[in-house]
């Protein structure tokens, strides 16, 4: 089956550290995002990719990285200049709209949840 | 920031009731989408409607669209106890080609057995 898988499910952080979540997809598609939820609220968004090699800022990306080295993968790195790392971390992928059009849904993983220790 | 403003923010009906949600959204847009996220999981895509349309159906959902109130309404028919869930509305402004969607703060439904 397709789809979207996110490790660890929960993840603790200590002070001073930096910390990685995976998401992974092999639905091929060539967008990928990265969101933040706190509790009772909306997603927020971090940083997206569009293709291999190329990621832009979202409305939150102080404290966190990212790369994309592959087409499958576009981890996560919650540095230690994040101050409030605490929130449920969501991936999600999309067919690109430059080949296929707009109007296309966002698929996305089951999460991490990050506390700090 | 958070374009769409959902109401009402908790919801609880019976089983077999219909459910109405609403998003408002602030600047033009391409499309809404609707979002269902049940507890510690992650977001399941509902329903996609354009910004051309007025309403859409999939299954016992509805949506409609009005563009010049700049508002959307999510109605669920013969509500299930399944359908205990957060739902999300999110707007579609494509920036340079990617899409940026900028959800809801959500509707929180309880339907009660």
């Amino acid at each position: 089956d397709g789809g979207i898988t996110q490790s660890p499910k929960y993840l603790f952080r200590k002070e001073g550290q930096n910390v990685t979540l995976s998401c992974e997809q092999n639905l091929n598609h060539d967008a990928m995002y990265w969101y933040r939820q706190d509790p009772g609220q909306g997603l927020r968004l971090i940083y997206y990719s569009q293709i291999v090699n190329d990621f832009q800022k979202g409305d939150i990306a102080e404290g966190y990285s990212v790369s994309r080295e592959k087409k499958e993968s576009f981890p996560l790195t919650v540095t230690s200049a994040q101050k409030n790392p605490t929130a449920f971390y969501l991936c999600a992928s999309s067919i690109d709209q430059y080949t296929r059009g707009s109007n296309q849904p966002q698929h996305f993983g089951d999460g991490t949840r990050l506390s700090i220790l | 920031s958070q374009q769409g403003e959902e109401d009402p923010q908790a919801l609880s009906i019976q089983e077999g009731e219909n459910a109405t949600m609403n998003c408002s959204y602030k600047t033009s847009i391409n499309n809404l989408q609707w979002y269902r996220q049940n507890s510690g999981r992650g977001l399941v895509h509902l329903i996609l409607i354009r910004s051309n349309e007025r309403e859409k159906h999939s299954g016992r959902l509805r949506v409609t669209l009005d563009t010049s109130k700049k508002s959307s309404s999510l109605l669920i028919t013969a509500s299930r106890a399944a359908d205990t869930a957060s739902y999300f509305c999110a707007t579609d402004t494509q920036i340079q080609g990617a899409q940026k969607l900028v959800f809801g703060q959500g509707t929180r439904l309880t339907i009660n057995p």
